[in-house]
């Protein structure tokens, strides 16, 4: 049973310059989250997809989007990256969208190391 | 606003029991208590999570107060493949399926 996978595991990339990484949630599950972990901080929750629409969404700017295919996989887009977007980005995989509150297990995949130069 | 409070930083000698607190005083009835590590580098990985009973898998033990305002993590015989920071984490209520994390407690396991 294949777990929560994504792509590239690093990338550099240069400032103003655009990014697409990749998620394959885990068999079964239809509800894909990403969030952005800066070195030394905890993740921070960026949006959340489900039947392919945005369902939630955390405190970022207009220039993270995402998109969730029929095939539930999903791709965070950062458009005119700064420095300050380098970070681990982690993308989250459920059940369904309201897992937590019906104490199901929201599994993580190992993340995109994205570097801004 | 982090709904959990943990300590920075612990140690535990290999093959002890690594027992981990997390503070969730306004904790309300229909909010879980989940537990994630993250080795270094890695993505964060699920170890338990319980409601108001406790808990038991293959990793770990997770013990919940009476009155639930706080939690202990337990890692029967630690290992240095243990060493990672801990996150308990409470839902919130409303975020949906947010997972909000806050610091976590650094355990480091020694020889």
């Amino acid at each position: 049973d294949a777990g929560v996978t994504q792509s590239p595991t690093h990338l550099i990339k240069t400032r103003g310059q655009q990014v697409t990484l990749r998620c394959s949630p885990k068999s079964g599950h239809d509800t894909v989250s990403w969030y952005q972990q800066a070195l030394g901080q905890g993740p921070q929750f960026i949006f959340q997809y489900y039947e392919e629409e945005e369902r939630q969404r955390g405190n970022f700017p207009d220039r993270f989007s995402g998109h969730q295919f029929p095939n539930y996989s999903s791709e965070l887009n950062v458009n005119a990256l700064l420095l300050g977007d380098s970070a681990l980005y982690l993308c989250a995989s459920s059940l369904v969208p309201w897992a937590v509150a019906r104490g199901n297990t929201i599994y993580f995949g190992e993340g995109s190391w994205l570097t801004v130069v | 606003d982090a709904k959990t409070t943990q300590p920075p930083s612990m140690d535990c000698a290999e093959g002890r029991a690594a027992n981990l607190p997390c503070n969730h005083s306004t904790i309300s009835g229909n909010e879980y208590v989940y537990w994630y590590r993250q080795i270094h580098s890695q993505g964060p990985q699920y170890i338990i999570h319980g409601l108001k009973n406790n808990e038991t898998n293959e990793m770990a033990s997770l013990i919940i107060t009476e009155d639930r305002k706080s939690s202990t993590l337990i890692l029967p015989h630690a290992t240095l493949r243990d060493t990672a920071v801990y996150y308990c984490i409470v839902r919130d209520n409303n975020a949906g399926n947010m997972l909000t994390f806050g610091g976590g407690t650094r355990l480091m396991v020694k020889p």
